[in-house]
């Protein structure tokens, strides 16, 4: 089955940081959904992409579909306290039923 | 707007005890309902995904059930909980795949300690 590689497990930065966070799949996939976990809460959607190479923004949030249409790409930019939590991709092929999640990025931010 | 309504937020059963979690979506119709449990600091498992009423797939053998009475209700049951059902239980709703732009939303999720 298709697998989704997500890095880092976990990172420890300072306020005002930029965050870098990615996942890579063994297969083609037709859509990438960037979440992010509150704890004790459900995964908020952060960023949809759809097409190999789009460039979406959110805020300070920023997400890249792999041209290879195998990996995705998160960036925050100047981390504040509340970026904390865990970060999820998901990869979907297209008119499939289910999604394939990453393992998630757990993320600590500093004062 | 679509909203999805997921219930308790926290439930302490013991071990041997009936479950009955319950799932509700507004604002939509024909949508795909799914039930994922994740535990404490791990990744997401999709439990069971539901494409229509009476359509239910399971994703892994386990000790629990899920049933769709309703278009826009899912529910996630068992007979006897064990211990290791213990977990946040999380509803997710997205529509049929006949959109291109397809999104994936989540409840707020059930907190179940078995004890």
């Amino acid at each position: 089955g298709q697998q989704l590689n997500q890095s880092p497990q976990s990172m420890f930065i300072q306020e005002g940081e930029d965050v870098s966070m990615n996942c890579t799949s063994s297969s083609i996939f037709n859509t990438w959904l960037w979440y992010k976990q509150d704890p004790g809460e459900g995964p908020v959607l952060l960023i949809a992409l759809y097409k190999a190479g789009e460039l979406t923004s959110n805020g300070r949030l920023t997400a890249q579909f792999g041209i290879t249409r195998k990996d995705s790409f998160l960036n925050i930019s100047a981390s504040i306290p509340s970026d904390v939590g865990i970060y999820f991709c998901a990869g979907q092929l297209l008119a499939a039923s289910k999604l394939t999640f990453g393992t998630g990025t757990r993320l600590q931010v500093t004062l | 707007s679509q909203t999805i309504h997921q219930w308790p937020a926290t439930l302490v059963q013991p071990v041997g005890s009936p479950l009955s979690l319950e799932c509700t979506v507004e604002g939509t119709s024909n949508p795909n309902l799914y039930w994922y449990r994740q535990a404490a600091g791990r990744g997401l498992q999709l439990l069971f995904y539901s494409v229509g009423i009476g359509q239910i797939s399971s994703e892994v053998p386990q000790n629990l059930s899920a049933s769709r009475p309703q278009d826009r209700q899912f529910i996630l049951s068992s007979k006897k909980l064990l211990l290791s059902d213990s977990g946040f239980y999380l509803c997710a709703w997205k529509d049929a795949p006949i959109e291109i732009n397809e999104k994936l939303f989540f409840g707020s999720g059930t907190q179940l300690s078995v004890l």
